[in-house]
């Protein structure tokens, strides 16, 4: 059975760097599948940030320029880093899966809130 | 960025009734819509995908339908498990975008 599971700090100061890893047991990632990170906060609803592909290519969406999204296959994990964050970043962060670049998510980690506040 | 905008944002019915949900897209994003199911404190669950198809292990009491700008998610006998938020998605444009939601709520 294939799950992802995010993991990270849970509170990060505003103008620093969020950092979150999603570990993917029972797949092998460097094998096929888009592998994504989404994004829900009251204000915004579910917004997807961006996707890699097993071979390491990216797809960022309106975060583009703060956000890198990158893949350890060694370790089965690929993790997502959003800089300069502010309040407006607050927000329950899932990882998830896709078979396309501009894909349906059709597995999902169970989220991690992840509060930016002083 | 199409922007999808799904309405009721509430629904009140009752456990046996009918559910219709309707998502509007700006722009035609031909068939290539899905439809989630979240309830609180879970993960989204994709339940429809290419706006009629069914996922895995999805009950036939969901169906969806749809093509281009208008697209609805039926629920033919609500069970009790079923009121919860949806929401639909685009994949059709870059980037892939998601309506606001509906909430269906036990009446």
């Amino acid at each position: 059975q294939v799950q992802l599971q995010e993991s990270g700090p849970g509170l990060v100061k505003p103008s620093e760097t969020l950092s979150l890893t999603c570990s993917v047991s029972g797949y092998s990632i460097s094998t096929d599948y888009y592998w994504g990170w989404i994004r829900q906060s009251p204000g915004k609803g579910l917004e997807w940030i961006g996707s890699i592909y097993h071979t390491g290519g990216t797809n960022i969406t309106s975060l583009k320029g703060r956000v890198t999204i990158s893949i350890d296959s060694s370790k089965n994990q690929f993790s997502l880093k959003l800089t300069s964050v502010t309040a407006a970043d607050t927000a329950v962060f899932y990882c998830a899966r896709s078979r396309s670049s501009i894909g349906y998510f059709d597995l999902w980690g169970r989220g991690t809130l992840v509060t930016v506040s002083s | 960025e199409i922007v999808l905008t799904q309405s009721p944002a509430t629904l009140s019915l009752s456990p046996g009734e009918r559910a219709t949900l309707s998502c509007r897209a700006s722009q035609s994003v031909s068939s290539y819509l899905a439809w989630y199911q979240q309830k609180p404190g879970q993960t989204p669950r994709l339940l429809i995908y290419d706006a009629s198809k069914r996922a895995t292990g999805i009950p036939a009491r969901f169906s969806g339908s749809g093509s281009g700008t208008d697209f609805t998610l039926t629920i033919s006998s609500l069970e009790p498990e079923d009121f919860a938020v949806y929401y639909c998605q685009q994949r059709s444009n870059w980037p892939g975008t998601f309506g606001q939601g509906t909430k269906l709520e036990i009446k």
